[in-house]
C-alpha cells in the first residue's frame, strides 16, 4: 500500500499570503496518478487538481500543483478567506488498495 | 450538468441491513467508474471500491472486501453500497464519485450520506 504523508498538519496564515502544502508518498507515484482536494466544513470534497498540475475546471489559477515521484506540492500564491478548508492529496497506483489519500493539511486563515 | 445525488442520511442498529444510493444524471452513466469512499474522523478519507457502471466490474479494496458489496443499476442510472450486518464501526460519512479516464481522479462527487450505526 502506498501511503501519503501530508505536512503540515495545520497551516494558519494572513489573507494573501502564499500556502505550500506537502505531499509525501512512501514509493514513487505516477504523476498521472496524482491528485488534490479541497473540502470545506459540511461539504463534500471538490477536485483541485489532478495529473499532479493540472488545474480542474473552474478552479482560479491562485492554486497550482507541482512535484514528481515521491514528493509532491499544492501551492496556493494569495489567500483569500474562503479558502479556509482542508486539503487531501489522493494517489492511483496499481497496488492494493488502488487509491489511497493523505491525512489532509487544514488551512486556517487568520 | 454533472450531478451525483446520494441518498439521505440512515441511522440503524448493529446486525441491520443497509443499501445507500448514488444517482448519476448529466452525463452517460455507462461509460464511466463511481467510487464509494468513508469518511471518518479517525482514518479520514479512505477508498472503499469501484464499479464500471457499464458492466458491472467491481474492485474492492482489501480493507472492504468482504464487508460490503457494491452494484449499480444501469437503467435507472444508480449505484448502491450495502451491508448485510452493520456494525457501530460503520458510522461514518460515504461518499460517491465519478471517476474520470486517463488520469483516474474523482471529477465529480456526492453530496454524502451519513450513516449511523448504534449498538
Amino acid at each position: 500500500e502506498i501511503v501519503l504523508t501530508q505536512s503540515p498538519g495545520t497551516l494558519s496564515l494572513s489573507p494573501g499570503e502564499r500556502a505550500t502544502l506537502s505531499c509525501r508518498a512512501s514509493q514513487s507515484v505516477s504523476s498521472n496518478y496524482l491528485a488534490w482536494y479541497q473540502q470545506k466544513p459540511g461539504q463534500a470534497p471538490r477536485l483541485l487538481i489532478y495529473g499532479a498540475s493540472s488545474r480542474a475546471t473552474g478552479i482560479p489559477d491562485r492554486f497550482s500543483g507541482s512535484g514528481s515521484g515521491t514528493d509532491f506540492t499544492l501551492t496556493i500564491s494569495r489567500l483569500e478567506p474562503e479558502d479556509i478548508a482542508v486539503y487531501y492529496c489522493q494517489q492511483y497506483g496499481d497496488s492494493h488498495p488502488e487509491y489511497t489519500f493523505g491525512q489532509g493539511t487544514k488551512l486556517e486563515i487568520k | 450538468e454533472v450531478q451525483l445525488v446520494q441518498s439521505g442520511a440512515e441511522v440503524k442498529k448493529s446486525g441491520e441491513s443497509l443499501k445507500i444510493s448514488c444517482k448519476g444524471s448529466g452525463y452517460s452513466f455507462t461509460t464511466y467508474w463511481i467510487g464509494w469512499m468513508r469518511q471518518t474522523p479517525g482514518k479520514g478519507l479512505e477508498w472503499m471500491g469501484i464499479i464500471y457502471a457499464g458492466d458491472s466490474d467491481v474492485r474492492y479494496s482489501p480493507s472492504f472486501q468482504g464487508q460490503v458489496t457494491i452494484s449499480a443499476d444501469k437503467s435507472i442510472s444508480t449505484a448502491y453500497l450495502q451491508w448485510s450486518s452493520l456494525t457501530a464501526s460503520d458510522t461514518a460519512m460515504y461518499y460517491c464519485a465519478r471517476r474520470r479516464g486517463p488520469t483516474r481522479e474523482f471529477d465529480y462527487w456526492g453530496q454524502g450520506t451519513l450513516v449511523t450505526v448504534s449498538s
